[in-house]
This record gives structure tokens, C-alpha cells and sequence, in this order.
């Protein structure tokens, strides 16, 4: 299988806590990027990091890549309840428009 | 940003029967649109690439007659899964992707998805 994998699989952190999963996938790619997904719901883009990029910033979000790893990984600083939710990321296959994504982190942020 | 709906958000339905389900991108064209299938607390698997007025290329392992996809314009696709049996419940989502300066745009938006529950 070409999907990525995410660690860890479930994260339990208190509100204000950093939050970091990671993301190692197994084919060449175009750029990675990273989605949420609240329960039952579609999947929100967060941040995309092409593959000649090294790290990313948009608000509470640090995303690094490191392609001779073949791994990314995502940092929510300061977390909140709000931020409860799966967080997958998904890499662009080179040559094609697919996406393949992770195994997913499901992150839970208490009060 | 773009906006991708899904229609129905949640359909019963009894074994046997087919169920079609539409993805529509409400403000910007798509000539390429995605569908997933994601059983729960799992990623993401990716089951076909719609393509407008042309066949849609479909994933290993992936049955073309049992789930049957239709792009017929550059705002619709639709995915027709058919003589649906309980195996066939799940959640399905499907994107797209903007065309501009002349290549499809990395970012894809996601419709809210639809679940599946065939009885």
C-alpha cells in the first residue's frame, strides 16, 4: 500500500499543551499537506508544504518536511479544545494529481 | 475559498437498491473531481479520479461496475453505487481541485461527505 503513516495514532493533551504528529509516506512527491476532520465531517485543509520547502507557518501551525526521510510533521502550539479533532496528512504523488493520506492522529485536547 | 457540496449528507437504504450520491463545486470549475470511501476511525482511501466528459480511472481493487462514477460537467460528478450490500456503508467523500495558469491547483477541497448505510 502507498498510504502514509501517522504517529502517534491518538494524542491526549491539556488545553495550552504543543501537539506534534508526525507523517512518513513512501513515494516521491510534489508537496504534502495537512487536513483536520471533526467527527462524522468533511476535511478542512490546514497547510500545504511543497517538497522543495522545509518548513511552513500559518498561525498555531508549524509544519516541517524533510524528504530525504521521507517524513513531515505538524506542531500546533498552544493548543485548544477546539482543536480536538484527526489530522491527516496527504502527499501528491509525483507525475499524477492523487493524493494519498495518512493513517490520520486523532488528537484530543482537554479542557 | 472554494466551496465543494455533497448531496445526500446521509442516505439509508435497504440491500439490493442503488444509491447516488452528487458532488457539486459551488463556486469555481472542476474539471477533475476525487472520491473517497473512510469506514470509521480510518484514513482516507482513495477509490476513484472523475474526470469531466471522459471515464473515471479507478484505484486497484476498486470495482468500476459497482460503483459508477459520472462527470458529466464542470460542476457535477456523481457516484452511483449499485445493488449496495451492508459491506458497502461507509462514509465517501469526494474533492476537487481549481484549475488556473494552466495546470490543476495542489489544494483539494472537500465536500462535507455522505454516509452510507445499507441495511
Amino acid at each position: 500500500s502507498q498510504q502514509g503513516e501517522e504517529d502517534p495514532q491518538a494524542l491526549s493533551i491539556q488545553e495550552g499543551e504543543n501537539a506534534t504528529m508526525n507523517c512518513s509516506y513512501k513515494t516521491s512527491i510534489n508537496n504534502l499537506q495537512w487536513y483536520r476532520q471533526n467527527s462524522g465531517r468533511g476535511l478542512v485543509h490546514l497547510i500545504l508544504i511543497r517538497s522543495n520547502e522545509r518548513e511552513k507557518h500559518s498561525g498555531r501551525l508549524r509544519v516541517t518536511l524533510d524528504t530525504s526521510k521521507k517524513s513531515s510533521s505538524l506542531l500546533i502550539t498552544a493548543s485548544r479544545a477546539a482543536d480536538t479533532a484527526s489530522y491527516f496528512c496527504a502527499t501528491a504523488i509525483s507525475g499524477t494529481y492523487k493524493y494519498i493520506f495518512g493513517t490520520g492522529t486523532r488528537l484530543k485536547v482537554l479542557a | 475559498g472554494a466551496v465543494v457540496s455533497q448531496h445526500p449528507s446521509r442516505v439509508i437504504c435497504k440491500s439490493g437498491t442503488s444509491v447516488k450520491i452528487e458532488c457539486r463545486s459551488l463556486d469555481f470549475q472542476a474539471t477533475t473531481m476525487f472520491w473517497y470511501r473512510q469506514f470509521p476511525k480510518q484514513s482516507l482511501m482513495l477509490m476513484a479520479t472523475s474526470n469531466e466528459g471522459s471515464k473515471a480511472t479507478y484505484e486497484q481493487g476498486v470495482e468500476k461496475d459497482k460503483f459508477l462514477i459520472n462527470h458529466a460537467s464542470l460542476t457535477l460528478s456523481t457516484l452511483t453505487v449499485t445493488s449496495a450490500h451492508p459491506e458497502d456503508s461507509s462514509f465517501y467523500i469526494c474533492s476537487a481541485s481549481e484549475w488556473g495558469a494552466g495546470r490543476l491547483q495542489e489544494t483539494q477541497y472537500f465536500g462535507p461527505g455522505t454516509r452510507l448505510l445499507v441495511l
